[in-house]
């Protein structure tokens, strides 16, 4: 089955500085890669997510990019705020055909944004 | 416009105990999924369903059960309760993916701890 693995596990950043989540799949067959956000005692929230034929996607002061080839996919906060202060997943999943949709996350990165 | 609402949100059963919890999906979803979040770990697929029927299942014994309603609803089903059990409970809705895999959101989680 398909294995996701998300890096790094913690990450500290300063005020304003850019944070970058790396997470790398198993299976070529994956086509769909969202990202959460989960705060503490909350279900995860969907942030951004990215489809296989699409390379980056950006909203805002979030850009997730998709690299088919090496099987990676990035998360990238730019100019960050303490309330980004949470834990993000990426995850992987194949259309109907495959697996009927079904997540599989990696890991979790815990950022800490510190004033 | 209701996202995924989950009951109850947090709970405490005996070992052997049998617990339900249930789901209503995002307005307009059809498919439901369940996931299990163990202290500090990413989400794991339990099952899915779309048009009342188990249609994908993880890796996760018999003692895992579920149902889905002509309404969307959803219900999990845990037996014969183990102390591993202990964990955040999702439900996770979308749309009967496509191909490229449809948007996933997850409610706030039913905390289950097992004593």
């Amino acid at each position: 089955g398909e294995n996701v693995e998300q890096h790094p596990s913690t990450l500290s950043v300063q005020e304003g500085d850019s944070a970058v989540i790396k997470c790398t799949y198993s299976d070529s067959a994956s086509n769909y890669f969202p990202w959460y956000k989960q705060e503490l005692g909350k279900g995860p929230q969907l942030i951004i997510d990215i489809r296989s034929n699409v390379g980056e996607k950006k909203d805002q002061r979030i850009a997730v990019t998709l690299n088919k080839t090496a099987k990676h996919f990035s998360l990238h906060i730019t100019e960050t705020q303490p309330e980004d202060s949470a834990v993000y997943f990426c995850a992987a999943s194949m259309g109907r055909e495959a697996a009927g949709n079904k997540l599989t996350f990696g890991g979790g990165t815990r950022v800490l944004v510190k004033p | 416009d209701a996202g995924v609402t989950q009951s109850p949100t947090h709970l405490i059963k005996t070992r052997g105990q049998q617990v339900t919890l249930r789901c209503s999906p995002k307005s307009g979803h059809d498919t439901v999924s369940w996931y299990q979040q163990a202290l500090g770990q990413g989400p794991q697929f339990i099952f899915q369903y779309y048009e009342e029927e188990e249609r994908q299942r993880g890796n996760f014994p018999d003692r895992f059960s579920g149902h889905q309603f002509p309404n969307y609803s959803s219900e999990l089903n845990v037996n014969a309760l183990l102390l591993g059990d202990s964990a955040l409970y999702l439900c996770a809705s979308s749309l009967d993916p496509t191909p490229v895999g449809n948007t996933i959101y997850f409610g706030e989680g039913s905390w289950l701890t097992v004593v």
